[in-house]
């Protein structure tokens, strides 16, 4: 089945770091990112990991990837208030051409 | 290096009219994708272009249908809109037509159905 869900709200405290955890149902998936939404903008792509790789980082973010519990996970290191937003999660489906979304994190950071 | 572009950036439409959103692809990609984004929602997969081809569509009825041009822009067109068509419709633009590349967004058209 085509599924990915993610808890819908998270805040934590500037500098602190914030942690976004998302599952996913399709063993079969290849690709796994990590979009960012600010109100009114599209999505902004920050990162994505081959499905058998087990972690990417990439400045103050950090991916992690367990495939056996289908569990992928975003973690922001020392968070500012500009990286309050929402956050998806995304899977493409091999052999075909989309991609599957879950329903977003929202991401507050308090001062 | 330009990036995707959609306009209109907002549209008002009452029931039954038709709409056409329109899309750049950002420099380089030969890959359109569209998708719709319900409030509150994650995005939803409409279909995708690659080299002026429809290369696979989700689950939206036969009255949501596309373009593709030589120059890889591309047009969404809706008809016969509903109450349930209002949304953000995103349009994302990637390198060839495997699913591994990655798309990357517009600002979309937030369509209101009046």
């Amino acid at each position: 089945g085509e599924d990915v869900e993610q808890s819908l709200f998270l805040s934590v405290r500037e500098g602190d770091s914030s942690v976004i955890n998302c599952t996913y149902t399709d063993s079969s998936s290849t690709y796994l990112y990590w979009y960012k939404q600010e109100p009114g903008a599209g999505l902004q792509l920050l990162t994505y990991i081959f499905s058998n790789i087990d972690m990417k980082q990439d400045q103050r973010l950090t991916v992690l990837l367990n495939k056996k519990d289908k569990h992928l996970s975003l973690r922001i290191a020392d968070t500012q208030t500009g990286d309050s937003a929402i956050y998806f999660c995304a899977e493409s489906m091999p052999g075909t051409y989309k991609y599957i979304f879950g329903t977003g994190t929202r991401l507050k950071v308090l001062a | 290096e330009t990036g995707v572009t959609q306009s209109p950036t907002h549209l008002i439409k009452t029931r039954g009219q038709q709409v056409t959103l329109r899309c750049s692809s950002q420099s380089g990609h030969n890959t359109v994708s569209w998708y719709q984004q319900a409030l509150g929602q994650g995005p939803q997969f409409i279909f995708q272009y690659y080299r002026e081809e429809e290369n696979g569509r989700g689950n939206f009825p036969p009255r949501f249908s596309g373009l593709q041009f030589p120059n890889y822009s591309s047009e969404l067109n809706v008809n016969a809109l509903e109450l349930d068509d209002s949304a953000l419709y995103l349009c994302a633009s990637s390198l060839g037509g495997e699913s591994n590349q990655p798309q990357h967004f517009g600002d979309g058209t937030r369509l209101s159905i009046l």
